[in-house]
């Protein structure tokens, strides 16, 4: 069945480190990916998208590729807020079968991000 | 504002009291599903729903039930709880069945069982 894998956390950073959290998936077909975030006490917000491969998703400094001949899809930042500090999930839903578009999860990892 | 309304936030209650945790959405979305969360796990499915009277089991559905009678809500009811459905409840909304559209989250159900 379809799994996502994330490096195992917590990562601990200072502000204006660089950062990265790999993620790696196993699919049939040509699933989309996503990176969710959950801040403390709330539930998980989309933090970006991709739907093919090549793709790149971005948002609020946030970058991530679609590499379909490495199954990945690594979540990048240049330089890390204290505001960054959160749980985050790498996701994917396939493009077909029977799971009507399930998103899988990864174990998430968590940020902590110090002045 | 859109959004995915759980309730209630927390709770804490006994082996084998009825419960039902309700969610609504304001989005007209015509996919709900319920997750739950564990330390280590992600998110696990529990239950969808594709449209109105529509819903099938996922990946974790043991000790749970749904319902979907209107479009905007999906109620998960434990009938009998136990301790291990201890864990943090999430409802999801999607619009229209495309794999590639993002789920929307409700803030989350902190279910204690004891």
């Amino acid at each position: 069945g379809d799994s996502v894998t994330q490096m195992e956390g917590p990562v601990t950073l200072s502000e204006e480190a660089c950062l990265t959290i790999n993620c790696t998936y196993t699919a049939t077909g040509y699933p989309s990916l996503f990176w969710y975030v959950q801040y403390p006490g709330e539930g998980l917000q989309l933090l970006l998208k991709a739907t093919k491969a090549d793709d790149k998703g971005s948002n609020k400094g946030f970058e991530a590729t679609y590499r379909k001949e490495t199954t990945s899809f690594h979540l990048e930042k240049g330089s890390v807020q204290v505001s960054d500090s959160a749980v985050y999930f790498c996701a994917l839903t396939a493009a077909g079968g029977t799971s009507y578009g399930k998103l899988t999860f990864g174990q998430g990892t968590i940020l902590t991000v110090h002045p | 504002e859109a959004q995915v309304t759980q309730n209630p936030r927390y709770l804490i209650t006994v082996t084998g009291k009825k419960l039902t945790v309700t969610c609504s959405q304001n989005m007209n979305h015509e996919y709900m599903s319920w997750y739950r969360q564990d330390p280590g796990l992600g998110l696990r499915q529990i239950y969808y729903s594709m449209n109105v009277e529509v819903t099938d089991k996922g990946d974790v559905p043991e000790g749970y039930k749904v319902s979907r009678k209107e479009k905007r809500n999906f109620p998960l009811i434990l009938e009998s709880p136990s301790p291990n459905q201890t864990s943090l409840y999430f409802c999801a909304s999607r619009d229209g069945t495309a794999h590639n559209q993002p789920q929307h989250f409700g803030d989350g159900t902190r279910l204690s069982i004891l």
